[in-house]
């Protein structure tokens, strides 16, 4: 069964301490690979969308990458206003999409 | 250029009674997709309509149902509300071929 698993549950870090976080996941023939930024109440913000191993994209202060078996967000330099629920999802070869449960981050000023 | 839109915002009804949210996706998709997302957890995948049938289903029972009309826009409906059914629905677009979805703010349901 196709299963997506984000960590940390929660990530607290000061305004400029860099870091990563993580979706592992498993498949059936991945048609992509997205992550979403949700505000509480909100609807999830589009940000990325990976197909293949090796793909990378940037997008101001966030970086994903994708391998065969996981997908890192990483945050580079974060601002309070980067605190948010981020969300990855996959979508397999029959259309199926499946969300991880999500990463809530506080950068503190 | 609107993107997704959902309403209403925010809804309470009671156990047993019957709910329809409505969706417009943004301009240029036409094909939709509803999730139920609970409180603390991700969106869990409703259904998906395109050409106004229902194209895939999530493990949701048939007290789910939905709907799609020829300008796109799309009703999500729950008929005998239980307690478990409180949560945020979200709708989401996409154009066919594409796989990236976009977002609506939610409908906050709550079931007392």
């Amino acid at each position: 069964e196709d299963q997506v698993t984000q960590s940390p549950e929660a990530l607290r870090l000061q305004e400029g301490e860099s870091s990563s976080l993580n979706c592992s996941y498993t498949v059936s023939g991945l048609r992509g690979l997205f992550w979403y930024r949700q505000d509480p109440g909100k609807g999830p913000e589009f940000l990325f969308t990976l197909y293949s191993a090796g793909e990378e994209k940037e997008k101001e202060r966030l970086k994903a990458t994708l391998t065969k078996k996981e997908s890192f967000l990483h945050i580079t330099a974060p601002k309070p206003e980067d605190s948010a629920t981020y969300l990855c999802a996959v979508q397999a070869r029959n259309n199926d999409m499946r969300f991880g449960a999500g990463t809530r981050l506080t950068v503190k000023p | 250029d609107a993107g997704v839109t959902q309403s209403p915002t925010h809804l309470i009804k009671t156990r047993g009674q019957q709910v329809t949210l409505r969706c417009s996706p943004k301009s240029g998709h036409d094909t939709v997709s509803w999730y139920q997302q609970a409180l603390g957890q991700g969106p869990q995948f409703i259904f998906q309509y395109y050409e106004e049938e229902e194209r895939q289903r999530g493990n949701f029972p048939d007290r789910f149902s939905g709907h799609q009309f020829p300008n796109y826009s799309s009703e999500l409906n729950v008929n005998a509300l239980l307690l478990g059914d409180s949560a945020l629905y979200l709708c989401a677009s996409r154009a066919v071929g594409v796989e990236t979805q976009y977002f609506g703010p939610g409908t906050r349901l709550l079931v007392l």
